[in-house]
């Protein structure tokens, strides 16, 4: 079955730190995969995306996350941590529909960032 | 910058009544979803459509949901006779194409929150 993996409910991390979001996939074939965030009373916003190409995908805000196809991983990362990075930080893959296309989602993670 | 803009931002029915949850896509998209989120747990995909027709249904999406493009600039999702674990936030989303990957984005609003009571 395709499904998606955010195994930390909750990160925690102080500004100016490193900060890591696990996700990890099951899927057939290859995977397209995404991070979005959202912070209260909003929308689910892109990040970035994985499609094919480099294994370090860069995005919006300083983001950037790494492919690793051998561990089926796509960890969400960012080298200096703000306070108003703190959101829920949701991945997905992307996966056939029809003659469509659909989003299988994480759980999420709550990111806190600490100032 | 565009966005999908989704109202009411709340609503609060009586179980058994029906709602109609509006969405307005951005406007040069042809793709459009609805995905909902119960309260801790994931988000689900509930349908999509393209060219008027649904293009590919959850098995949560019985026959009391429906999908309609009225007219050229709303998506509306309306549930029928709700329940009340049909309480939610419902997701709307857009995407331009299915063609080059840059444009292969679901782009969300900020979600309807359904309370039935």
């Amino acid at each position: 079955a395709q499904s998606v993996a955010q195994p930390e409910d909750q990160v925690n991390v102080a500004e100016g730190n490193p900060l890591t979001v696990k996700c990890t996939y099951s899927v057939s074939g290859n995977p397209y995969l995404f991070w979005y965030v959202q912070y209260p009373n909003r929308g689910l916003q892109f990040l970035l995306k994985y499609i094919t190409g480099d294994n370090l995908v860069k995005g919006s805000y300083g983001f950037e996350a790494e492919f690793n196809k051998s561990q089926t991983s796509f960890h969400l990362k960012k080298p200096s941590a703000l306070v108003s990075d703190s959101a829920l930080y949701f991945c997905a893959v992307r996966v056939r529909a029809g003659n469509n296309r659909k989003l299988i989602w994480g759980l999420g993670t709550s990111l806190a960032v600490n100032p | 910058e565009p966005e999908v803009t989704q109202t009411p931002s709340h609503q609060v029915t009586q179980m058994g009544q029906e709602v109609i949850l509006r969405c307005v896509p951005i406007s040069n998209h042809l793709y459009f979803y609805w995905y909902r989120q119960i309260l801790g747990q994931k988000v689900e995909f509930l349908v999509s459509f393209y060219n008027n027709e649904i293009s590919e249904k959850s098995e949560i999406f019985d026959d009391q949901f429906s999908v309609e493009r009225p007219d050229g600039s709303n998506f509306t999702l309306k549930i029928r006779s709700t329940k009340l674990e049909d309480s939610a936030m419902y997701f709307c989303a857009s995407s331009e194409t299915l063609g080059p990957v840059a444009k292969n984005i679901q782009y969300f609003g900020a979600g309807t929150r359904l309370s039935v009571l």
